[in-house]
């Protein structure tokens, strides 16, 4: 099992481009997570899914957005990039909800310039 | 949603010491509280869970209490050596199944 993978690794945006950050799960879990990490904080939710066909918003949803038409793959969007999307972005997945442990992806550094 | 606060933001401790790490959290119906280590440039991965009918959990060198009444809970580490050297969050979830992080806590080992 690959786990939790996700690309690209690093990615530099110019003010106002698009992107999509790619996270792929193979452990067949229903619940799949997107958190972004900004320097000396703790990880900020964005979106979650629960299952295919199923997202919803997290804390910090606004400047983002999902999708997750399989069980394996949730991407994250961004459309118009601002400075202060600049961050670490990680996706997460679990086989159910609370109480089964989340596990990480190697995170994607995002940097708007 | 949920609110958690989280101390010390740094520790520094003598290797073979012991490291204790104390989270606050707002919301009484929150029954799930994980915590993640995150080594420099790494993933989180966690270490160890407690859930809301247990007070106290222990693995090894690694424990975690927790007191619902007065809404904390807590990371104890003892005997440390140099590979705990990390950033230990600790989580709470909310909602059923969305956990709100602590801001961190960056533990160095001196040797």
């Amino acid at each position: 099992n690959a786990g939790v993978t996700q690309t690209p690794k690093f990615r530099i945006l110019k003010i106002g481009q698009s992107m999509t950050l790619q996270c792929t799960q193979d452990m067949n879990h229903n619940y799949m997570y997107w958190y972004r990490q900004d320097p000396g904080m703790g990880l900020k939710l964005i979106y979650y899914s629960v299952g295919a066909g199923i997202t919803d918003k997290g804390e910090v949803p606004n400047g983002y957005n999902v999708s997750r038409s399989t069980t394996e793959d949730f991407p994250l969007r961004l459309e118009l990039a601002a400075p202060s999307q600049t961050s670490v972005y990680f996706c997460a997945s679990s086989y159910s909800g609370t109480g089964d442990e989340q596990y990480f992806g190697p995170g994607t550094r995002l940097t708007v310039t | 949603g949920e609110n958690v606060e989280q101390h010390p933001s740094t520790l520094s401790v003598q290797e073979g010491d012991s490291a204790v790490i104390k989270c606050t959290y707002s919301d009484s119906a929150s029954n799930y509280f994980p915590w993640y280590k995150q080594e420099l440039g790494k993933r989180p991965q966690l270490i160890i869970d407690i859930r809301s009918n247990v007070g106290e959990k222990k693995d090894q060198r690694i424990a975690v209490t927790l007191n619902k009444t007065a809404k904390h809970f807590s990371l104890h580490i003892t005997e440390t050596q140099p590979e705990d050297s990390a950033v230990y969050f600790c989580a709470a979830s909310y909602n059923d199944y969305k956990l709100s992080f602590g801001a961190g806590t960056t533990v160095t080992v001196r040797a």
